[in-house]
């Protein structure tokens, strides 16, 4: 079936523009996560959705990033006036009920120039 | 917090076999996973050890004592193909039951002919 998919796979924007990034998990998968990946980097946790709430805030850099999650699917994690150390892949991953591995989207490139 | 280590880079040459060595320092444990990231690709899932002892899953095989809190990736027979990051990763229980993985930075393991 099909996996996450995340929108768009690449994006190039200036600093102080606003970019909203967006992850379709694998559908009937009830938990949703994001994460950032800077170059040479390991994976840095940024929030957790259990079906539309967000119980694990606790990895947004600053008050600039904000995530929402609607109808317990789609996941848009929104950047505010973005500055260049933002620039990273974005990662997505989901969890059907019940399982313990984590499902990654291909994610998203972000450049800020 | 966390810290998890591993080692930045490794070689190894087609057929052999080759240990990937993590250790971490956590509160409130509760899994271990290894992940495999090719360039430019998502992390795909390869292992999960919550008891200790050995998980063996066709030529990788996963380690984890978790009183020395210390886990190993074992690959045999190596292939050309195996020729990307390996992440070790683990998970907390934190507040509001989220099930965050912690990744390390991965190692990046280069097969050669």
């Amino acid at each position: 079936g099909a996996g996450v998919s995340q929108s768009p796979s690449n994006k190039v924007t200036e600093k102080g523009k606003d970019v909203e990034l967006r992850c379709d998990p694998i559908s009937g998968h009830t938990a949703l996560y994001w994460y950032r990946q800077s170059l040479g980097q390991g994976l840095e946790f940024l929030i957790y959705f259990q079906g539309n709430s967000a119980p694990d805030k606790s990895g947004l850099p600053s008050d600039r990033f904000s995530a929402e999650r609607t109808g317990g699917s789609v996941s848009t994690l929104t950047i505010q006036r973005t500055q260049q150390e933002d620039s990273a892949v974005y990662l997505c991953a989901s969890t059907p009920p019940g399982a313990e591995t984590q499902y990654f989207g291909p994610g998203t490139r972000l450049l800020v120039l | 917090g966390q810290n998890i280590d591993q080692p930045t880079e490794m070689t190894a040459t087609e057929g052999a076999i080759v240990q990937i060595n993590c250790t971490y320092q956590t509160s409130g444990f509760n899994g271990l996973f290894w992940y495999q990231q090719h360039a430019g690709e998502a992390p795909t899932f390869l292992s999960y050890n919550v008891l200790d002892g050995l998980e063996e899953k066709g030529r990788f095989s996963s380690f984890l004592s978790r009183s020395k809190g210390y886990s190993y990736l074992l690959l045999k027979e190596l292939q050309m193909k195996d020729s990307a990051s390996y992440l070790c990763a683990v998970r907390k229980i934190s507040s509001g039951s989220a099930r965050q993985l912690t990744f390390g930075s991965g190692t990046q393991l280069t097969v050669l002919p």
